[in-house]
């Protein structure tokens, strides 16, 4: 079974510019997570879709962070303008059930430098 | 809001020997589930291990075990036989509402 893919695994840009990652999850999972790690730091959920609908993004900084989930299946997370605080490791996760317990997998993450 | 607190930074162990994690939460809720993840220098996050917070029976996964104390709030994680392989950041992760909140995560070195 493939597991949870993300693009690309490294990007730097200068502050200011845009950036896009894509997530594609397990498939057949209805949930998505995108979940922001800065170094050193636990992993913190910036949005949760439950097919293509959007679930909590209560944590998302909305003024530069977007996040859609086309079709229910692959997703794109944009940040624009970047600031420097943004560096960090984008992760994205899949789950299957609509409810609590299900195990949550992991992509190998998006590497974001903004210099 | 919920919170997740490990309170070791780094832990060491050497080879074959056992080590304990530890972690704290706090909730309002009765019925939830906690797990550790386990992330090596790729960074990919690796399930290892699951506690429904309904079961008094405390998991276990081949060298992986908890104690879960659930009016403590305190889910620790057991590694007995500690291999190289072991060496990572392991964070706990109580699961509320169908999403994980993480600690700040343990970094354990292994010594051979």
């Amino acid at each position: 079974e493939a597991g949870v893919a993300q693009s690309p695994g490294y990007k730097i840009i200068e502050k200011r510019q845009s950036v896009a990652f894509w997530c594609n999850p397990i498939s057949g999972h209805a949930t998505l997570y995108w979940y922001q790690q800065i170094l050193g730091q636990g992993p913190k959920l910036l949005i949760q879709f439950q097919n293509n609908g959007v679930v909590d993004d209560s944590q998302l900084p909305k003024d530069r962070f977007s996040a859609e989930r086309l079709k229910g299946v692959d997703s794109t997370l944009k940040i624009q303008p970047a600031k420097l605080e943004d560096s960090a490791v984008y992760l994205c996760a899949s789950s299957s059930g609509l409810f609590s317990g299900n195990t949550i997998y992991f992509g190998e993450g998006s590497w974001l430098t903004v210099v | 809001a919920q919170t997740v607190t490990q309170s070791q930074p780094e832990m060491s162990v050497q080879e074959a020997e056992t080590v304990t994690l530890s972690c704290t939460y706090d909730t309002s809720e009765s019925d939830y589930y906690l797990f550790w993840y386990k992330q090596p220098p790729s960074r990919q996050m690796i399930l290892v291990i699951r506690q429904e917070a309904y079961k008094q029976q405390n998991a276990t996964e081949n060298r992986f075990s908890v104690n879960f104390q659930k009016a403590a709030k305190s889910f620790s994680l057991k590694i007995s036989d500690s291999q190289l392989g072991d060496a990572a950041m392991y964070f706990c992760a109580p699961e509320y509402g169908n999403k994980l909140v993480f600690g700040a995560g343990t970094i354990l070195r292994v010594k051979s």
